[in-house]
């Protein structure tokens, strides 16, 4: 099936641990995406690849490290948990210089005990 | 300042009825308009993408307009099925050509049978 898969599908662990989620899409689209949706449901942008090169970075805490091997993959490193990390992570993708019409991964849960 | 607002944040109609479903951002200068939907515990799944040009996009039973000047889309679903219950939402890129997505916070929709 074309679609961007993410790995784990929940994730639970205790503060100052650090821990990856991994993104993969497999529709040939050069830009990728993670966004974060917090408790209240609001999603919000992290950041932004297009061909490996960072393009978008919000006001992220630098212990978010985003890391993209090649244009399919986006992966998400998160040092020393804190329980503010506490949401769903989403992946996107989606063809630059087109309409940009952005597909979403089926989200990571992460929680931070 | 990119803002997006959706209102009403829930809605629960019988099976069968015609419904309108608002967004309304504050910056008119974008290229496009993007609708998903969120079912629980999954990932965004798009809907319909209306280009700045367009005035409406269908799909099905879907239809989305837009009216930049005012900083308006809605979303029409025909004959609501139980379905189409889910949270709705609608986004759009920051603006300059930006692929960042601003989203408005999901109106959740409850078909009753």
């Amino acid at each position: 099936d074309t679609a961007v898969s993410q790995t784990p599908k929940y994730l639970v662990t205790q503060m100052g641990n650090d821990k990856s989620i991994k993104c993969e899409q497999n529709l040939g689209h050069d830009t990728m995406y993670w966004y974060k949706q917090d408790s209240k449901k609001f999603l919000k942008i992290m950041f932004s690849y297009n061909n490996k090169e960072l393009i978008i970075n919000e006001t992220v805490p630098n212990r978010f490290s985003p890391k993209s091997p090649d244009k399919a993959h986006l992966n998400l490193h998160i040092n020393s948990l804190e329980l503010g990390d506490s949401a769903v992570y989403f992946c996107a993708s989606s063809a630059r210089g087109t309409d940009n019409e952005q597909f979403f991964g089926p989200g990571t849960r992460l929680t931070v005990l | 300042k990119q803002e997006v607002t959706q209102i009403p944040a829930a809605l629960s109609v019988p099976e069968g009825e015609n419904l309108v479903l608002n967004c309304s951002f504050t910056d008119s200068a974008i290229y496009n308009l993007q609708w998903f939907r969120q079912d629980p515990g999954k990932g965004l799944t798009s809907l319909l993408l209306i280009q700045s040009s367009q005035r409406e996009q269908t799909s099905g039973r879907l239809n989305a307009s837009l009216d930049k000047s005012s900083g308006r889309s809605t979303l029409y679903i025909a004959a609501s099925q139980p379905g189409d219950s889910a949270t709705y939402l609608c986004a759009v890129p920051l603006g300059g050509g930006s692929e960042k997505l601003v989203f408005g916070k999901g109106m959740k929709l409850t078909v009753n049978p």
